[in-house]
Formats: C-alpha cells, sequence, structure tokens
C-alpha cells in the first residue's frame, strides 16, 4: 500500500496562475479531505469528500475547487492562485463512519506552495 | 474563539523526564479527540485516541475532561525521539475535525 500520495511536493507560482494539486489513496477509504497549514495555525479543512461524487465546502473553501470522480482520486484545483494561499497543503483519507464521527486519519506528505 | 486551543510552548525537557499538557475545546458537543503527531515539515500522525475513561499507550496518557473542555497528554521516560509537535484534534461536527495550532515539545540528552 502506498497510502496517500501527494503531487507535487513543491510548487511555485505567479499570482493568478491555476494549477491542480493532486492526491491519490489506495486504501478504499469513502473519505477524503484537503486542509492547508499555516504557521502558528492548526490545520484548516478546505473541501472534503464522503465519497464518489459528493464534496463540501470546510472552513475555508474559497479560491478553491475540488471534485472527486473515483474513489482513489481526490485533486485540488486552485481557481487564480494568490500570496493569502501560500501555504503547507495536506491531503487526508480516512473510512466513514455510519454515525459520521472521524475515524483515524491518514495524512499524505504534503504540498508546498508558495504563491509570488 | 478558537474551537481547539493549545499552549505552544515549547516545552523543553531532559531525557527521561515526564512532561504533560493540555488542550482544551469549545465545543461542548464534539464526540471524538484525537492526539496527533507531526515531526518538522512532515504529515501529521495519529498518537493515539482519547476515550472518555483516559487511557494509556505505553509511555503515553491522555485524559478527557469533558466537564471542563479539555484533554491532556502526558509522556513519561521521555525520549530524544518524543521531540515533535503534538496536535489536540476534536471532532466537533459530522465528518470535521478542528486541529490546534500544535504543542511543541523538545527532549534534550
Amino acid at each position: 500500500n502506498a497510502g496517500v500520495t501527494q503531487t507535487p511536493k513543491f510548487q511555485v507560482l505567479k499570482t493568478g496562475q491555476s494549477m491542480t494539486l493532486q492526491c491519490a489513496q489506495d486504501m478504499n477509504h469513502e473519505y477524503m479531505s484537503w486542509y492547508r497549514q499555516d504557521p502558528g495555525m492548526g490545520l484548516r479543512l478546505i473541501h472534503y469528500s464522503v465519497g464518489a461524487g459528493i464534496t463540501d465546502q470546510g472552513e475555508v473553501p474559497n479560491g478553491y475547487n475540488v471534485s472527486r470522480s473515483t474513489t482513489e482520486d481526490f485533486p485540488l484545483r486552485l481557481l487564480s492562485a494568490a500570496p493569502s494561499q501560500t501555504s503547507v497543503y495536506f491531503c487526508a483519507s480516512s473510512y466513514s463512519r455510519w454515525d459520521r464521527r472521524q475515524e483515524t486519519q491518514y495524512f499524505g506528505p504534503g504540498t508546498r506552495l508558495l504563491v509570488l | 474563539r478558537k474551537e481547539v486551543e493549545q499552549d505552544p510552548g515549547p516545552f523543553n525537557v531532559p531525557e527521561g523526564a515526564t512532561v504533560a499538557f493540555n488542550c482544551t475545546y469549545s465545543n461542548s458537543a464534539s464526540q471524538s479527540f484525537f492526539w496527533y503527531r507531526q515531526d518538522c515539515r512532515k504529515e501529521p500522525k495519529l498518537l493515539m485516541s482519547v476515550y472518555s475513561s483516559g487511557n494509556e499507550d505505553g509511555r503515553f496518557t491522555a485524559q478527557l475532561n469533558r466537564a471542563s473542555q479539555y484533554i491532556s497528554l502526558l509522556i513519561r521516560d521521555s525520549k530524544l525521539s518524543d521531540s515533535a509537535t503534538y496536535l489536540c484534534v476534536v471532532n466537533p461536527a459530522d465528518y470535521k475535525l478542528s486541529f490546534g495550532a500544535g504543542t511543541t515539545v523538545t527532549v534534550r540528552a
């Protein structure tokens, strides 16, 4: 099992550029999510998905889009990059529980993004 | 007010010492509680879940106090390898997790 994989590991963008951060998991997890981590702040939820075809917004969704066409993949798109989106981005996956409580989250290694 | 608050530290302790720290959470309806460990520039990894009655995993002990809305982590017989940032994580709502900013622990030889 590769677990949760993310690409790229590092990226530098110019303001206004768009890009897609890739995330894939091979554990057949239903639940996938994207977080951003900034210094002095906890991980903040951007978007999440409870299964293929189902996505929802988290705490800080503005400027980001997601889709979930397969169980394995959950890409995050930055529509028009801004310096405020400079951050470390983590993708995570877990089993979905019937009572909607969170199970253990498995994180990918992260993507470090710098927007100039 | 942040949903989860932690003392950022750092807690600098010698090898073999005991270190303990808390986090507080604001949503009394929270159902699940966790401690994650994050090494420098790496992804968070689950250290342990926190159960209502408190639980141990080797040198690590976690406690939950619902009345005062805090959870704690105690590390006994600290090792150099315990140096990391410890994230307090709470499940305040369906499918959501709230992360604290982390408590940094540095164990010195």
